[in-house]
């Protein structure tokens, strides 16, 4: 079955300071991998995918298939950065594609 | 720009009421999903919808059905309303499974 596991519910990081939200996923195929972002009182937004390979907002993510991580890194938090973080896998299971989300990792940027 | 509007921000029930929730999208696109966002639960699949009058259960289905009787339009119903269902509800669509979904503002639902 496919899961998502972000580890950390919380992350508290200084403006600044480097930034890594950790992801890791089980599924037996290729996966496609998203990040989405729920900023304050905003509505959930995808941020990025794996298979773009882009970097939006600063933030990179990349996928690494031995460890199955999809971690969200990002060199230098802004305080803007702060908001809830939703890591997801797309895939198929049982003969029908799935999206699967993990709990999330809320992230404070602090001044 | 894709637009996923749902009819209400806040709404407030009660107790074995029949709740409707609405959610409608501008894109055409094919599929579309009901969540429940809970803290430390993430996001949780009730239904989705792959195509009109077309349902599937997501991971959470008891107390809930949906309906979906056109193509932009995608319906939760909250057959009879009980306290544990208080939580917020996200609407969203894609045009395909791996593809990005696009999410409404989301009805924050309390039944009293």
């Amino acid at each position: 079955a496919q899961r998502v596991t972000q580890p950390e519910k919380l992350l508290s990081v200084f403006k600044g300071a480097p930034v890594e939200l950790k992801c890791n996923y089980s599924y037996s195929g290729s996966p496609e991998l998203f990040w989405y972002v729920q900023y304050s009182r905003q509505r959930l937004q995808l941020l990025l995918r794996h298979i773009s390979r882009e970097s939006i907002k600063g933030f990179t993510a990349d996928l690494n298939k031995g460890e199955t991580s999809f971690h969200l890194k990002k060199p230098f938090a802004q305080e803007e950065d702060s908001a809830m973080y939703y890591c997801a896998l797309s895939g198929e299971q049982g003969g029908s594609e799935k999206l699967v989300f993990g709990k999330g990792t809320k992230l404070t940027v602090n001044p | 720009d894709v637009k996923v509007t749902q009819s209400s921000r806040y709404l407030v029930k009660r107790t074995g009421e029949k709740v409707f929730l609405e959610c409608v999208q501008d894109m055409d696109h094919e599929n579309m999903f009901w969540y429940r966002q809970d803290p430390g639960l993430g996001l949780r699949l009730i239904y989705f919808s792959y195509d009109v009058k077309m349902k599937e259960k997501g991971d959470i289905p008891e107390g809930y059905s949906v309906s979906r009787e056109k193509k932009e339009r995608f319906s939760l119903i909250l057959e009879s309303a009980s306290t544990n269902q208080t939580s917020m509800y996200l609407c969203a669509t894609a045009w395909a499974f791996n593809q990005p979904q696009h999410f409404g503002d989301g009805t924050r639902l309390s039944i009293l």
